[in-house]
């Protein structure tokens, strides 16, 4: 069974700052998909950025870009100049190849002003 | 292009009782699924259709939860009775099945309190 772990259920940062949020899956399959979503409160989830496990290269998009470590299993966010419309809750997510979607626990992030 | 409509936003039910939730996919979206988010946790997956077909409902229990997506569009999640532990928001997905269409659009949820 796939499982999706997030250590870090609180972590804050700067307003301007850059935080990394860390995330560690489990798998057998090789050919999988993986996601950061983000769900601000009392709103609606909205995807940050996925990362197709067969592309070494990391993805990135505008300020968010992941550190995709396949050996390691493990998928971090990195989020740069932090603004305060980042705070939320922050999931990591897997697709296996079945198309089901598993989610860790998340991490909530504050920006302090 | 309108997002994953799901209705109502929220219910107030007492246990035992029964309580349906709907979702509109969005238009075209082959797949979709239905999550259960219990509060300071990730959502959990509860059942997945592709069109009008159950491609996985093995964390749906089915004693009392029970899903159909009649003519592959529109679906309905029912509870039925409810118990306290089912207090959540329920969140429906939709995907559409393309190749390299990979992303999942999540509805507003459903907030569901059992008393």
């Amino acid at each position: 069974a796939q499982t999706v772990t997030q250590s870090q259920p609180e972590m804050s940062v700067q307003e301007a700052e850059t935080v990394t949020l860390s995330c560690t899956y489990d798998t057998s399959e090789s050919d999988y998909y993986l996601f950061w979503y983000k769900q601000p409160p009392s709103r609606q989830m909205i995807l940050v950025i996925r990362q197709e496990a067969y592309k070494q290269q990391n993805a990135t998009e505008n300020r968010f870009s992941v550190n995709f470590q396949k050996a390691a299993k493990s998928f971090s966010l990195k989020i740069s100049d932090s603004q305060l419309g980042d705070a939320a809750m922050y999931f990591c997510a897997y697709r296996n190849t079945g198309n089901q979607f598993y989610f860790g626990t998340g991490t909530s992030l504050t920006v302090i002003p | 292009e309108a997002g994953v409509a799901q209705s109502p936003r929220y219910k107030i039910i007492e246990k035992r009782q029964s309580v349906a939730f709907w979702c509109n996919p969005i238009s075209g979206h082959a797949t979709l699924y239905w999550y259960q988010q219990i509060l300071g946790q990730g959502p959990k997956l509860l059942i997945q259709f592709q069109n009008n077909g159950v491609v996985d409902d093995s964390q749906l229990p089915k004693d009392r939860f029970s899903a159909e997506r009649l003519k592959g569009v529109d679906s309905t999640l029912k509870i039925q009775p409810a118990k306290l532990e089912d207090s959540a928001v329920y969140l429906c997905a939709s995907r559409r099945r393309l190749l390299g269409e990979e992303t999942q659009y999540f509805g507003p949820g459903t907030r569901l309190l059992v008393l």
